[in-house]
């Protein structure tokens, strides 16, 4: 079973319209979620990281966790053209390195 | 504060060459890792190192690959007698890794290797 599993997409979201993009993970023990940014071409960019249930809200961009249902959460609210790109969720599985998910492709559709 | 260097951007090798891919991290950082993305695929860990110590290789190919982070100097992954295969962007991250400063990962822009 994968550590980490996002839906690939592609998603399609109108523009000024939430998008909401998940992701599932394997082990409970696990204790930081990181979500990124990749541009096509480019590498990723952190936008949000969490480390306790509940949510956490930067700008247009809020994360949420939720440990009892192994749930990673990005909520992009008030979607801009430029927020497409592919999502990448990733975590600590007790070891040393971060285990990415194969990420969810985001379309803004103006 | 400079974020994660790498270098080259670009690298083009024949098959059967060396590459040599530098990363220097961000100031204050001193856990480097390494992935391996190839086209239209998710990314895979490779390496992860501190100041002269491998930490854990466990997604390193047995053969042909090797990494360092010396006590000078950037970290270094090296790729011996390449094959197509090898043919991928590569990308280092560095962390701070600590209580204080949290443990996320940034990214350098990458070095796109290419195996001709």
């Amino acid at each position: 079973q994968k550590e980490v599993e996002q839906n690939s997409g592609p998603l399609s979201v109108p523009e000024g319209a939430i998008a909401s993009l998940n992701c599932t993970y394997s082990d409970r023990g696990s204790q930081s979620f990181f979500w990124y940014r990749q541009y096509s071409g480019k590498s990723p960019e952190l936008i949000m990281f969490i480390y306790s249930n509940g949510d956490k809200e930067d700008g247009r961009f809020t994360a949420q966790l939720n440990k009892a249902s192994q749930y990673v959460s990005l909520l992009i609210r008030d979607s801009q053209p430029s927020d497409s790109a592919t999502y990448l969720c990733a975590g600590y599985f007790g070891n040393e390195k971060l285990t990415f998910g194969t990420g969810t492709r985001l379309t803004i559709i103006p | 504060n400079a974020g994660v260097m790498q270098n080259p951007r670009h690298l083009v090798r024949r098959r059967g060459q060396e590459a040599r891919l530098r990363c220097s991290p961000m100031k204050g950082h001193s856990h480097v890792y390494w992935y391996r993305q190839l086209p239209e695929e998710g990314l895979k860990f490779m390496v992860y190192l501190q100041k002269e110590n491998i930490i854990d290789e466990s997604g390193m190919p047995k053969e042909r690959f090797s990494a360092e982070f010396p006590k000078e100097g950037p970290s270094i992954l090296r790729i011996q007698q390449v094959v197509r295969g090898d043919s991928a962007a590569y990308f280092c991250a560095s962390s701070p890794r600590d209580r204080v400063e949290g443990y996320e990962q940034y990214f350098g822009p990458g070095t796109r290797l290419t195996v001709t």
